[in-house]
Formats: C-alpha cells, structure tokens, sequence
C-alpha cells in the first residue's frame, strides 16, 4: 500500500524555526513537494525534492533522503500568516500521479 | 493572468441525483486531477487525465466518472452511486516536469463545497 506520515498538529512562536517531517511508503517516488494550505482556501505549492539534498526557497526549506524515504519543510523566522496546514506529496513513477499526506497543522503563537 | 477556475463554488445535491462540477484551465497544462478532501483531513485522489481523450482512475474513483474531451476542460460527474459525497472537491492542473529540475508544482483551483440535503 502506499502512505505518508507526517503530525497532526505542530506549534510553534512568532520568529521562530520549526521543522515538519514526513515518511513515506509508496510503490514508486518520483517526488516529493510539500504545498500549503489556509483554511477554506486551495493548496498552493511551496517545494519540491526530486533528488536528495536540501532546497531553499525564501524562508522555506525542504529536504529529502530516498534511502530513508523520509523529507522534512523547514520554516525559517515564523509570522503568524504561517498559521496553516502543510501537506506532504510523493509523486509516483511517471512524474503525473501524486498521493498527499493528512496534513500538518501549524499554529504560530505571539 | 493564467489559472483554474471551478465552478460552483457550492453545490447541493438531493439524493439519487447525477452532479457535474465543472474545471477549466488556461495555463495550457497537459495534466489535470480530481482531488476530494473531508475535514481535517489530506487531499485523495479521484481521477487524473495525463492527455487528452485519456484519463485514469485514483484511489477513490467509485461513484464518480470525468471526461476530457479538451485540453482546458476536466468535468467531474458525482453520480449517485457515490454514497457519501458530501466534500470538498478541488481540481488541479500541471505540466510533466524533468525530477532533476526546477519543478512547479500543481496549481489549484478554488474548489466547489459540494452538500448532499
């Protein structure tokens, strides 16, 4: 079967750094992207890994291991516009089809 | 400026009745999804379309079908075999990309809160 895990639930202060990870278990990786979400709103697209290493994009920053099927989004100096859920998504084999975690919910406190 | 656009943004639907939700794109992206998302919880995959006049099944796809008969035009029917369709329903579309490269990403539409009464 295929399966992301990732928190429920992750709170963090105004200005600080807080990491979110994510495994997978998936027939096939072509990618991993992380996307977020405001409530009531539509995902939009924060980061993508096709290879290993750490990519940096602004004050987010996302990492991925293959070998461990594991990536994890970095949020660099909180602000509470940050209050969000995070969704991980692995792309399988073929790049097209995309399967997303639960979501991690984001609560930035002043 | 390039985007998806869903329509309605709500949808009731009595029981036993067939609803299409409708999806159109501009940015001329070859692939389009169907995803459902229930409270609280991840995005499930209905249907995807790689192509046009060509379209496969998700995880989820029982009780709904789509068709894809252009390029910018994704419909989603509900049908009433779908037991449990109260959700929200968001529609994506993107391009095939290089894993090595820069990557885009899905673009979203707004979504359509469809209410079973």
């Amino acid at each position: 079967g295929q399966s992301l895990e990732q928190p429920s639930e992750v709170t963090a202060v105004e200005g600080a750094i807080v990491q979110i990870n994510c495994t997978y278990q998936t027939s096939g990786f072509y990618g991993l992207s992380w996307y977020q979400q405001h409530d009531g709103g539509a995902p939009t697209f924060l980061s993508y890994n096709g290879l290993d290493g750490l990519e940096e994009t602004g004050r987010f920053s996302s990492f991925l291991s293959r070998s461990d099927s594991y990536g994890y989004l970095l949020l660099q100096e909180l602000q509470m516009k940050d209050s969000a859920s995070y969704f991980c998504a692995v792309t399988d084999t073929g790049g097209f089809k995309t399967i997303f975690g639960a979501g991690t919910r984001l609560f930035v406190k002043a | 400026d390039g985007g998806i656009t869903q329509s309605p943004k709500y949808l009731f639907r009595k029981e036993g009745q067939n609803v299409t939700l409708s999806c159109e794109q501009n940015l001329n992206h070859d692939a389009m999804y169907w995803y459902r998302q229930d409270p609280g919880q991840g995005l499930r995959l209905i249907y995807y379309s790689q192509i046009v006049n060509d379209f496969q099944k998700g995880d989820i796809a029982e009780g709904y079908s789509v068709s894809r008969e252009k390029k910018e035009s994704f419909p989603l029917t509900v049908t009433s075999a779908q037991k449990n369709p109260t959700a929200f329903y968001l529609c994506a579309s993107s391009i095939f990309q290089d894993r090595t490269k820069t990557n885009y990403g899905y673009t979203f539409g707004s979504g359509t809160r469809l209410t079973v009464v």
